[in-house]
């Protein structure tokens, strides 16, 4: 059964770099058939997209984070990373990170598998 | 891109039926058929409901249903239980690699 599973500091200071890593378990990240993404959710407010990754490495990110953030994909680890800089106490949030299925070449645009989250406060 | 609008709140009795409304434009909603539903508990992860505007995935009950007209998308859920009551957010393609969230809806019930 696959599953997802978020890591990383919970406290990040301004102006540093958020690094945060997702293992992928129960299959392989390394599948045709699933794109993988991050999502984050303030305290109280609404989900955002952040970004989302092709086990070969293609990236597609929300244009109004894309300046700042990189996703990365580590197969031999089964893992897929998001790295935000210059973060402020507006990136302060729960991070998701979740499966997208694909059909061959299309991505189908709907999330139908998220790790459980991680708070990531940014506070000096 | 602006996110989707959804109404804030939404209520009903237990059996009874209430609509969830996801309004965009035509460059999200009204063009592609990639809207889809998601319920959040409080301190859970989201759990996709609907996808592709009208398909369930394996193991959600079909008392949930989805919808589109032009720019609006709904989510309806039938027969209302306790269970149900949680928070619900609606995403669209958006065109350009890109996909946005609706505001999110409360949803109680009485």
């Amino acid at each position: 059964q696959l599953q997802l599973q978020e890591s990383g500091p919970g406290l990040v200071k301004p102006s540093e770099t958020l690094s945060l890593t997702c293992t992928v378990s129960g299959g392989s990240i390394s599948t045709p058939n699933s794109y993988w993404g991050w999502i984050r959710q303030p305290p109280g407010k609404g989900l955002e997209w952040i970004g989302i990754i092709y086990y070969r490495g293609s990236t597609y990110y929300n244009p109004s984070l894309t300046s700042r953030v990189t996703v990365s994909v580590d197969t031999s680890k089964n893992q897929f990373s998001l790295k935000l800089s210059s973060v402020t106490a507006a990136d302060t949030a729960v991070y998701y990170c979740a499966r997208l299925d694909s059909s061959g070449f299309s991505i189908n645009w709907y999330f139908d598998l998220w790790g459980r989250g991680t708070l990531v406060t940014v506070s000096s | 891109q602006s996110a989707l609008t959804q109404p804030p709140s939404a209520s009903g009795s237990p059996g009874q039926s209430v609509t969830i409304s996801c309004t965009g434009t035509s460059s999200d909603v009204g063009s592609y058929n990639y809207v889809s539903w998601y319920l959040q508990h409080p301190g859970k992860a989201p759990k996709l409901m609907i996808y592709e505007v009208t398909k369930r995935p394996s193991g959600v009950p079909d008392r949930f249903s989805g919808s589109k007209s032009g720019n609006t998308a709904s989510l309806t859920v039938s027969g209302l239980q306790a269970e149900d009551e949680a928070d619900y957010y609606c995403t669209s393609y958006a065109g350009g690699n890109n996909v946005i969230f609706g505001g999110g809806t409360k949803l109680t019930v009485l």
